[in-house]
């Protein structure tokens, strides 16, 4: 079946830097996409989401883009910090679903001092 | 603490025993979600409940597992004759009934079949 799936399994970072994380998705019916972060040993913790509707949503140090030509979503962190380093998924909604989320695999940011 | 709760963390059982997973959500959460998560992989969906009503399964759900939520509130996930390939974290989540919104995840529940 169709499944989201990320472009990198890692990615590194300094300190300060800003972190770009990406996500193609292949279900053109999918309507609401979601970022999550999951800490070691913890369950995932909702960051940001937008609706397919939008191209542009911002959050507190956080940017979705969503490009639904090449159903594309990236995350954008401005200032990463030691306290983002964690796995990053993102998640899609199938329109008319039963409001169940599919994850992709994930990407590891490790911010370096 | 008023997030979505499960218990236990943790636990280990031996091949062909039975194992209870409970999940206590958000309280005035109408929806619960189990995931399935294994090492390096995204939660995959088992199953959903709005209020006491399991309203989709996930084909991964095979007759072994069984889910309740009997009075719309806490949730159990049995896992019958449990094998190895069971190993897993297992999550709950919950929501309100809102068309779009976020999942809120408990900690889950770590499963290691010996």
């Amino acid at each position: 079946g169709e499944s989201v799936g990320l472009h990198l399994p890692t990615l590194s970072v300094q300190e300060g830097d800003n972190s770009i994380i990406n996500c193609a998705y292949s279900n053109s019916a999918s309507d609401y996409f979601i970022w999550y972060k999951q800490e070691s040993g913890k369950g995932p913790q909702f960051i940001i989401d937008i609706r397919s509707n939008m191209d542009k949503r911002q959050g507190q140090r956080v940017t979705v883009l969503l490009n639904k030509t090449v159903k594309h979503l990236s995350l954008q962190i401005a200032a990463t910090q030691p306290g983002d380093s964690a796995v990053y998924f993102c998640a899609e909604r199938l329109a008319g679903s039963a409001r169940q989320l599919t994850f992709g695999s994930g990407t590891q940011l490790t911010v370096l001092p | 603490d008023t997030g979505v709760s499960q218990n236990p963390r943790h636990k280990i059982t031996k091949r062909g025993q039975n194992v209870t997973f409970r999940c206590d959500p958000i309280s005035e959460h109408n929806r619960l979600y189990w995931y399935r998560q294994t090492l390096g992989q995204g939660p995959e969906f088992l199953t959903y409940f709005q209020n006491e009503a399991q309203l989709e399964k996930s084909r991964l759900l095979s007759d072994r597992f069984s889910a309740e939520r009997p009075k719309g509130s806490f949730s159990t996930l049995e896992i019958q004759r449990t094998e190895q390939g069971d190993s897993a974290m297992y999550l709950c989540a919950s929501s309100t009934g809102a068309l779009t919104g976020e999942l809120f995840f408990g900690e889950g529940s770590r499963l290691t079949v010996l």
